[in-house]
């Protein structure tokens, strides 16, 4: 069985600083991972995923994760947040050969100016 | 290309009725899946379709049911509603359900409300 846990219901930011969104994930064998990012009344839009190449993961918007299976960690960072970053952000896995997503309960990120 | 799209994207049912969602995938892609996303229990996987057949159920009542077509549109419907499966349902394609690589696209979901 594999879950995932994201530390922090709620980030706040300030425009311009740096954005670390943690996800810790179980799974009893090689995991696929991801990052989804859900804006106010849409669905949800993957970020970047983990599929056993790289472990330092660039994405879409400047977010990248760095797979840590010492620390089974996947978190997600951004250099400098924008205002447009304010969003609820998902962390996702999958055991790899199979699609069906378990997810974390989500971290808010709110940013200001 | 067009993506996931969902309908209807919000609808009122008061409890005791039924209701059919319906999803429409991305052209080409052949798997369907379906979640339920609630402020209490986050996202729960429903169920997965794939060349019309179910290929994984996710832990719900069998109230909750769905069937996809041959032209691998998918529709889910919820018997006797309860106010606890008022939600939002995610819809999500992929090309196929084999691996984890095959990246979920998901629609803008449609959101239930029930009274």
């Amino acid at each position: 069985a594999q879950s995932v846990t994201q530390l922090g219901s709620h980030v706040s930011v300030s425009e311009g600083a740096l954005v670390l969104l943690r996800c810790n994930y179980s799974s009893s064998v090689p995991p696929y991972l991801f990052w989804y990012v859900q804006y106010p009344n849409q669905g949800l839009q993957l970020l970047l995923k983990y599929t056993s190449a790289a472990t330092l993961v660039k994405g879409i918007n400047g977010f990248e994760a760095e797979f840590k299976k010492s620390e089974t960690s996947f978190h997600l960072t951004k250099p400098s947040a924008h205002m447009s970053d304010a969003a609820e952000y998902f962390c996702a896995v999958t055991p790899s050969g199979y699609s069906t997503l378990t997810f974390g309960k989500g971290t808010m990120l709110l940013v200001s100016p | 290309k067009a993506g996931v799209t969902q309908t209807p994207r919000y609808l009122i049912k008061t409890r005791g009725q039924q209701v059919t969602l319906s999803c429409s995938p991305i052209s080409g892609h052949r798997s369907v899946s379906w979640y339920q996303q609630t402020p209490g229990q986050g996202l729960q996987f429903l169920f997965e379709y794939f060349s019309e057949t179910q290929r994984n159920k996710g832990n719900f009542p069998g109230r909750f049911s769905g069937r996809q077509f041959s032209n691998s549109r998918s529709e889910m419907n919820v018997s006797t509603l309860e106010l606890g499966d008022s939600a939002l349902y995610l819809c999500a394609s992929s090309l196929a359900p084999s691996t984890g690589a095959n990246v979920l696209t998901f629609g803008a979901g449609s959101r239930l409300t029930v009274l």
